[in-house]
């Protein structure tokens, strides 16, 4: 069985650009959530979505956005970005929501931004 | 607020000998309470959980884990260390309203040869 992909691996972007980053979860799995980590806030949550809804959003600004499809693949974008925007974001998936169901993380996004 | 506390940043014990990483939790109502594993440049791999029943929690790699509800702890151990073990661990516990998982700060786990 297929692990949580996340989509690209690495990435450079400038100031002020934006993103978009991809999160394909586990086959059958229909929640998907996301974070933030970075060294100095640990793992913050970002959003999580649930057959195509937001469920749950965590203290980012609006220019963290994300969706979800209808095959549970998530996208997440950043716009205008920041120096401070850099850090690894995390997708997890699990099988439903509410957090009681194990989540299953993939091997992030280490997004950079100079 | 609800939260949760991870109180060493790092912990260094020798292969072989055992091993304890310590959480407590802050949280309205009954937790749910996990803990993570993660390696250098990896996502978060799942090694056990609590919902209910036996305070001890048996999980992957041989490590387990033991609810104390009057202390609200959820302390990792495992009986002999190996240096594989050596990683950055994460406690967390899903907040009662929203369902979201809430982190620890995480401890850095040192096992030396």
């Amino acid at each position: 069985k297929a692990g949580v992909t996340q989509t690209p691996r690495y990435l450079i972007k400038t100031r002020g650009q934006q993103v978009t980053l991809s999160c394909s979860p586990i086959s059958g799995h229909r929640s998907v959530s996301w974070y933030q980590q970075t060294p100095g806030q640990g793992l913050q949550f970002l959003f999580e979505y649930f057959s195509e809804t937001q469920r749950n959003k965590g203290n980012f600004p609006g220019r963290f956005s994300g969706r979800q499809f209808s095959n549970s693949r998530s996208e997440m974008n950043v716009s205008t970005l920041e120096l401070g925007d850099s850090a690894l974001y995390l997708c997890a998936s699990s099988l439903g929501t509410g957090g009681i169901t194990e989540a299953f993380f993939g091997q992030g996004t280490r997004l950079t931004v100079v | 607020a609800q939260s949760v506390a991870q109180p060493e940043d790092q912990v260094n014990v020798a292969e072989g000998n055992p091993l304890t990483v310590k959480c407590t939790y802050s949280v309205s109502g009954n937790p749910y309470l996990f803990w993570y594993v993660q390696y250098p440049n990896r996502g978060l791999q799942f090694l056990l959980k609590y919902i209910t029943g036996d305070n001890l929690v048996k999980g992957s790699y041989g490590f387990e884990a033991e609810f104390n509800k009057s202390q609200t702890s959820f302390h990792l151990k495992k009986p002999s260390a190996l240096v594989s073990d050596s990683a950055l661990y994460f406690c967390a516990v899903r907040h009662s309203n929203t369902g979201k998982l809430i982190f620890g700060q995480g401890t850095t786990l040192q096992v030396k040869p």
